[in-house]
């Protein structure tokens, strides 16, 4: 596609619900990035995939949250037992190359009551 | 200490003046600078990388980096209404130079 897709654009659940966020980068990013960002804060690096698998994964906050690459593509972060505190708009970005500069979806915003 | 520090702000600076913002980084070992440009309720979009130390200008933007100081700054010239957002500073993570950080971000307001 012409730019980086996510769905839903917002997600409402309640606490201890089990949550998919879906990205589809641009076609031939090979590198894939999720982000979590805050109200007032800058985004939070979550993990990083290059191709299928996960090459960075240290951002993520805890066991509930896991993220797949299956085919190299789309990616989806699945967050379980949600929590008040995972409440926030999930960003993902997607490149090319090794030159850093990262394009980003619109974001997923989540809201847990 | 952040990884990557900046002033939350806001900025407020009138249209036509110079726009100042700057950004700090703990370690020495990153290579890689960018700014980015965040409007309200909207995803960031990247507005200037920068590798070497020095200046680069692009347009009405320009950045300047210091590794020696470990800080890097954008300035925006003759800056415009349009330009009021928020400005994120990232940094590559000092030993995986794919994990980009970045900083709160600087909320810039330019007043007509």
């Amino acid at each position: 596609g012409a730019g980086v897709s996510q769905t839903p654009s917002n997600k409402v659940t309640e606490k201890g619900k089990y949550v998919e966020l879906r990205c589809d980068p641009i076609s031939g990013h090979t590198a894939l990035y999720w982000y979590r960002q805050s109200l007032g804060q800058g985004p939070e690096f979550l993990i990083y995939f290059q191709g299928t698998g996960a090459a960075d994964d240290s951002g993520l906050p805890n066991d509930r949250f896991f993220a797949v690459r299956p085919e190299g593509s789309v990616s989806t972060l699945k967050i379980q037992r949600t929590e008040r505190g995972d409440s926030a708009v999930y960003l993902c970005a997607s490149r090319t190359g090794n030159t850093g500069e990262l394009f980003f979806g619109e974001g997923s915003r989540l809201t847990v009551l | 200490q952040k990884e990557v520090e900046q002033n939350s702000g806001p900025l407020s600076v009138p249209e036509g003046a110079i726009a100042s913002l700057n950004c700090t980084y703990s370690d020495r070992v990153s290579q890689s600078f960018f700014w980015y440009r965040q409007y309200s309720g909207k995803s960031p979009e990247l507005i200037m990388s920068i590798y070497s130390n020095g200046d680069k200008e692009d347009g009405r933007f320009t950045a300047q980096l210091n590794k020696a100081s470990q800080y890097v700054s954008l300035l925006i010239r003759d800056s415009q209404p349009s330009d009021s957002a928020t400005y994120l500073c990232a940094v590559n993570g000092a030993y995986n130079t794919d994990k980009l950080i970045f900083g709160t971000g600087t909320r810039l307001q330019v007043f007509p």
